[in-house]
């Protein structure tokens, strides 16, 4: 079975700077999906950036990037220039590459709240 | 654009009865899915289905059941709800196949069973 863990429950940053979310994966598989979602209080999940196990080359999305580090089991979103509009619990999410069905695995969330 | 509708945004329910939670997506998506939301714990997989009238268990389906006889449509039950049901519950889909794409969620529905 896969696990995610975000061990940060809250962080909060300045506005303009930049703040990096922390995620560790645990699989035996070799072909994975990695995703960071985005829940602001409207409650709507929101995709913020994916990134293929095969690939090497770190997944960017504008102001979002990531850190992924295969062997290290580790996938961390960095958000440079952050935005009021940031503020919003991150779930980094796993997704078997193989089987069937494409269930995800959550971590806890992370709430992220950009003060100005 | 993906649309997924859930009946309900807020729902209030007694100890006991038989609650029906609503899932419905227009793009012809042959997964979907049924996820629980804590605080601290996550999204945990309830229910999800490859397509109309099958199932599958995902990590935490006691005292759940599904339904899907449209391909559009998936229904969460709570068979006799409990307080420990009280929760936050996503619904999501994504078409069959495709790993890469993302699950496409709805608004959610905050239950609270009294």
């Amino acid at each position: 079975a896969q696990t995610v863990t975000q061990s940060q429950p809250e962080m909060s940053v300045q506005e303009a700077e930049t703040v990096t979310l922390s995620c560790t994966y645990d699989t035996s598989e070799n072909n994975y999906y990695l995703f960071w979602y985005k829940q602001p209080p409207s409650r709507q999940m929101i995709l913020v950036i994916r990134q293929e196990a095969y690939k090497q080359q770190n997944a960017t999305e504008n102001r979002f990037s990531v850190n992924f580090q295969k062997a290290a089991k580790s996938f961390s979103l960095k958000i440079s220039d952050s935005q009021l509009g940031d503020t919003a619990m991150y779930f980094c999410a796993f997704m078997k590459g193989e089987t069937s069905g494409s269930r995800l695995t959550f971590g806890e969330g992370t709430q992220l709240t950009v003060n100005p | 654009d993906v649309k997924v509708t859930q009946s309900s945004r807020y729902l209030v329910k007694r100890t006991g009865e038989k609650v029906f939670l609503e899932c419905v997506q227009d793009m012809d998506h042959e997964n979907m899915f049924w996820y629980r939301q804590d605080p601290g714990l996550g999204l945990r997989l309830i229910y999800f289905s490859y397509d109309v009238k099958m199932k599958e268990k995902g990590d935490i389906p006691e005292g759940y059941s599904v339904s899907r006889e449209k391909k559009e449509r998936f229904s969460l039950i709570l068979e006799s709800a409990s307080t420990n049901q009280t929760s936050m519950y996503l619904c999501a889909s994504i078409v069959g196949g495709a790993r890469r794409e993302p699950q496409h969620f709805g608004d959610g529905t905050r239950l609270s069973i009294l």
